[in-house]
């Protein structure tokens, strides 16, 4: 039982395509997050939910968008990839004020 | 940017403690001591998170200093499996806004 899931779990794609990475939480947990963790390991917060509410949106481009239908799934669309997109980006989730769960990652390469 | 500074790496034996260091000299009154551990390519897990008190569960004990300014991150038996990247991280509190500032952790070295 996985507690949160991100597919797919390695994305190859050309710049200026348009993709997108899914996440699900099984926790019962009422806030998500996306970060992107870059070559120097470095983990960076982009976006948070909340009840399906954004409560944090970093200064990330404008082409990244997340979108939560619902508590449980919050996915990230990014459009016109760039090079620099190239990350690990993780999805977690917890509840308001507790530790967070993370998923497994997705590793995006743009070529 | 990151509130907390720790060392790069750190070696340890099979068997013995690992007591991970963790400077976070600018943490304000309600902001939590976090620690994740990052095993190559995989998720950050949850280790433990503390205040004020030092903490202990079944993976960790956290030590705080009284004037919260360090901590320590105390794995009593450490084992191969204990090899990972370390993250000591505050918790921003911004209204309803909880955020992890990240740093760069401390790659600990388990050793057979």
């Amino acid at each position: 039982d996985t507690a949160v899931s991100q597919t797919p779990k390695y994305l190859v794609t050309q710049m200026g395509n348009d993709k997108s990475i899914k996440c699900e939480q099984n926790l019962g947990h009422d806030t998500m997050y996306w970060y992107k963790q870059d070559s120097k390991k470095f983990l960076k917060i982009m976006f948070s939910y909340n009840n399906k509410e954004l409560i944090i949106n970093e200064t990330v481009p404008n082409r990244f968008s997340p979108k939560s239908p619902d508590k449980a799934h919050l996915n990230l669309h990014i459009n016109s990839l760039e090079l620099g997109d190239s990350a690990v980006y993780f999805c977690a989730s917890s509840l308001l004020s507790g530790e967070a769960f993370f998923g497994q990652g997705t590793r995006l390469t743009v070529v | 940017d990151a509130k907390t500074t720790q060392p790069p790496s750190m070696d340890c034996a099979e068997g013995r403690a690992a007591n991970l260091p963790c400077n976070h000299s600018t943490i304000s009154g309600n902001e939590y001591v976090y620690w994740y551990r990052q095993i190559h390519s995989q998720g950050p897990q949850y280790i433990i998170h503390g205040l004020k008190n030092n903490e202990t569960n079944e993976m960790a004990s956290l030590i705080i200093t009284e004037d919260r300014k360090s901590s320590t991150l105390i794995l009593p038996h450490a084992t191969l499996r204990d090899t990972a990247v370390y993250y000591c991280i505050v918790r921003v509190n911004a209204g309803n806004n909880r955020k992890l500032i990240w740093g760069l952790g401390t790659s600990l070295a388990v050793n057979p």
